[in-house]
């Protein structure tokens, strides 16, 4: 079973500090990898996507992908109460179905 | 702003009724997706359509059954449905399935909340 796995939190940072959340893989072969930001009630948004080893930066969010370690992160950069949601990390997997491996997802609570 | 629209936002149905749910998008993409989440629970994947065609059923009971018309419209048909089936209804669309990279971007819809009585 192809996996992906979320510390489900809730992780509670400061205003204005850094959030770093952590998702890890199974399947070696996943190409792509994908966070998405969840609001109570609402649909999952996607706010970064990452396909290559390394940094990609976007405004506040960097996400890290690490394929030799099997390991995708996302950081906030000067957290916002409005950043408080569910964040969803997803692999593409290793064929394309199109079928997305969601984790369980990681609460972060930003406090004011 | 979403591209890909969703009707009803809210359904209330009885176990013996039949409804449909609605999706659009709006982005020229040929993928489409119906996904079901629970509370507190990441969503689950239901269906697969890779132009027009069905291409992923993830072993779904047979009282819920998809249609795609074209390849801007999904609908969901529901029939005899269980309560436990009450949960939130997502559709979503990707350029394609393959070759990998943003192709592979699902984009969700604002969902369906149904609730059966």
């Amino acid at each position: 079973q192809k996996e992906v796995e979320q510390n489900s939190g809730p992780l509670s940072v400061p205003e204005g500090a850094i959030a770093s959340l952590n998702c890890t893989y199974s399947d070696r072969g996943s190409q792509s990898f994908f966070w998405y930001r969840q609001y109570s009630g609402k649909s999952p948004e996607l706010i970064m996507s990452i396909y290559s080893n390394g940094d990609k930066e976007d405004g506040r969010f960097t996400a890290q992908l690490n394929k030799a370690s099997q390991y995708v992160s996302l950081l906030i950069r000067d957290s916002q109460p409005s950043d408080s949601a569910t964040y969803l990390c997803a692999s593409s997997g290793s064929g394309n179905t199109g079928k997305l491996i969601f984790g369980q997802g990681t609460t972060l609570q930003v406090k004011p | 702003d979403t591209e890909v629209t969703q009707t009803p936002k809210h359904l209330v149905m009885g176990m013996t009724n039949k409804k449909s749910l609605k999706c659009e998008q709006h982005m020229g993409h040929r993928a489409m997706y119906w996904y079901k989440q629970k509370a507190k629970k990441p969503p689950e994947l239901m269906f697969v359509y890779s132009y027009e065609k069905l291409s992923i059923n993830e072993s779904v009971p047979s009282r819920f059954s998809p249609e795609c018309p074209n390849s801007s419209l999904l609908n969901l048909h529901l029939h005899a449905l269980q309560p436990e089936d009450s949960a939130l209804y997502l559709c979503a669309s990707s350029q394609s399935l393959g070759p990998g990279g943003y192709y592979n971007e699902q984009f969700f819809g604002p969902g369906t909340r149904l609730t059966v009585l």
